[in-house]
């Protein structure tokens, strides 16, 4: 069936660092592809989506990008700061197209320290 | 556009009791997802809505739950009979069918249910 696994955490950066966040899934059809992130005591914010192949979806220096070929929809940024921790899931449509509902990963706690 | 919200935030009940929550869509938006997350885990789909019909209900959601969009636009969620293993939080998100951010859920704040 549809799945999704992403890079297990917790991960600890220092400010300024590169971050990746692999994210890989299984998914029948086409599926659109989100990064959504939760920042401690609140909700779930979309971070930013990609719909077709190759597709680079961007926000706030976050960026992924569409594989089809691999499956993947990685999530990088250049230099993370204290702000961004928080946890991130990767989700993909369920059962292809671009409104379906989501299937989402276990989430990837990110800390940054000073 | 004022987001989803849901109310209330909290419910603390016995286990036993029947529980109500409700969430209210941005509006306009067709569709309404339910979802629920336990500690340390992602969102699992529960059902959504297209305008009044539910379209899709997850074998997770028992007969003890019922989800209705009546007039399709606010939703209900009930739990009927709470066991000590639904305490969650059961978050609702919304999209449209149309435009250029067509597909895209927007998540609302959450309800968070403890069963004693």
């Amino acid at each position: 069936g549809d799945s999704v696994t992403q890079m297990e955490g917790p991960v600890t950066l220092s400010e300024e660092a590169f971050l990746t966040i692999n994210c890989t899934y299984t998914a029948t059809g086409y599926p659109s592809l989100f990064w959504y992130v939760q920042y401690p005591g609140e909700g779930l914010q979309l971070l930013l989506k990609a719909t077709k192949a190759d597709d680079k979806g961007s926000n706030k220096g976050f960026e992924a990008t569409y594989r089809k070929e691999t499956t993947s929809f990685h999530l990088e940024k250049g230099s993370v700061q204290v702000s961004d921790s928080a946890v991130y899931f990767c989700a993909p449509t369920l059962g292809g197209g671009s409104q379906g509902n989501l299937i989402f990963g276990k989430g990837t706690k990110l800390s940054v320290k000073p | 556009d004022t987001g989803v919200s849901q109310n209330p935030r909290h419910k603390i009940t016995k286990r036993g009791q029947n529980v109500t929550f409700r969430c209210d869509p941005i509006s306009e938006h067709n569709r309404l997802y339910w979802y629920r997350q336990t500690l340390g885990q992602g969102p699992e789909f529960l059902t959504y809505f297209q305008n009044e019909a539910q379209l899709e209900k997850s074998r997770l959601l028992s007969d003890r739950f019922s989800a209705e969009r009546p007039k399709g636009s606010f939703s209900t969620l009930e739990i009927q009979r709470t066991e000590q293993g639904d305490s969650a939080m059961y978050l609702c998100a919304s999209s449209s069918l149309a435009g250029g951010l067509r597909g895209t859920q927007y998540f609302g704040p959450g309800t968070r249910l403890t069963v004693l």
